[in-house]
Formats: structure tokens, sequence, C-alpha cells
């Protein structure tokens, strides 16, 4: 099945800075990339996503960008916010099975005032 | 509209005991995702539902069992329960049919099994 490696596993940055997590994936036939929010002691949510015919997307301070040459994609956040601290989960599916998920073992995201 | 949700919020058991954990979703959607979560693994999925009356295993399968009897409810059986089954358990949901891929988590269900 699909192998879904995610790093670092804690990030500390200060308010303001950007933030980089990376994924790299093993399934050369995976499709769809997701990534998820986990904020202490709550559900995870959704946050943006990617399919593999685009690059790049962005929503207001959160950007992914997908390489698939290379199997990696990863999360961008700019001018972090102290509730940005969370736990970041990426994910791949299963080839074109956009509804099976594999999941990163996510980062701790700890954004200092 | 609750979402989905999760019964019961907390459980303990002892070994080789038996629990059914319930997820119930109220947004009419088809796919339903049983995982677990445990300390640096990440979520792993146990089994999954593409409409009612079907199941499919996920990732991490032995040891549970899972029906969907219903299209808003999709249950999650352990028989004999063991340590290694100690974690959080999250219930999804989702409706590709839609065309939004988005799995919609439940609110997790601790479970000790001492």
């Amino acid at each position: 099945g699909e192998n879904v490696e995610q790093h670092p596993s804690t990030l500390s940055v200060q308010e303001g800075d950007s933030a980089v997590i990376k994924c790299t994936y093993s399934d050369s036939a995976s499709n769809y990339f997701p990534w998820y929010k986990q904020e202490l002691g709550k559900r995870p949510q959704l946050i943006i996503d990617i399919r593999s015919n685009v690059g790049e997307k962005k929503d207001q301070r959160i950007a992914v960008t997908l390489n698939k040459t290379a199997k990696h994609f990863s999360l961008h956040i700019t001018e972090t916010q102290p509730e940005d601290s969370a736990v970041y989960f990426c994910a791949a599916s299963e080839g074109n099975n956009f509804n099976k998920f594999y999941f990163g073992s996510g980062t701790k995201l700890n954004v200092k005032p | 509209n609750a979402g989905v949700t999760q019964t019961p919020k907390f459980r303990v058991l002892k070994t080789g005991q038996s629990m059914t954990l319930l997820c119930a979703q109220d947004m009419n959607h088809e796919y339903m995702y049983w995982y677990r979560q445990d300390p640096g693994m990440g979520l792993r999925l146990i089994h999954y539902s593409v409409g009612e009356g079907t199941t499919a295993k996920g990732e991490v399968p032995d040891g549970y069992n899972v029906s969907r009897l219903k299209k808003q409810n999709f249950l999650l059986g352990l028989e004999s329960a063991a340590p290694s089954q100690t974690s959080v358990y999250f219930c999804a949901s989702s409706d590709p049919g839609q065309g939004n891929n988005e799995q919609f988590f439940g609110p997790g269900t601790r479970l000790t099994v001492l």
C-alpha cells in the first residue's frame, strides 16, 4: 500500500514567520492530496487539498505545492498566527480512489507570540 | 444539523471484553470510515463503507468488524479487546457524488483496554 512520510514531526516558529511542512509518498498512482488540521483534543478538519493535475493551490495564507515527478507535496503557511498552532496531517489517496487515504504521522506546529 | 457524532466518548475495557462504537451522520453521506489515531502514527484506516450494506477493509482491519445496516450509521465492533487496541477512534463521512472528497470527522472515542 501507499507509504506517506511527513517532516518535520515538530516545528516551532515565531508569529508572523512562515511554516513549511513536507510530505513524500510512494504510490505514483496517487491523485489526491488533502491536508488536515487537528487542534488539541479536537477532530481533524480539512484545510486545503490538491489534485494531481494541479501544481499549486492557494487559499489566503495557506498554499500547497505538488511535485508528481518527485512524489512530494508541501504545505506552506505564511504570516503565522498563534491560532495556527495545531497538528497538521498530510494524506495521499490510494491511486484513483479519492476516498481512501493514507495519512502521514503529523507535524505539531507551535507558533510563538 | 449535528454532522458526525460518536458514542461513547470514553470507554475503559478489560482484555477480552467486547464493545461496539456507534457513528451516526445526518448529512446523507454515502461513504463512512473508521480510523484509529495513535501517538506519532497519524490516522490509520480500519474499515470503510461506500454505501448502505457495504463494507471494505482498510489499512489495519484485524481485530475489528463493522456493519452499515443503515446509511446514516456505521458500527465498529471489537469482539475480544486487546491492550494494543487502546487508541482514539475517529469516524468520518464523505459524499464524493457531490464532487467533494472532504471527509468530515466525528469528535472521537477514547478507548483504553487494560
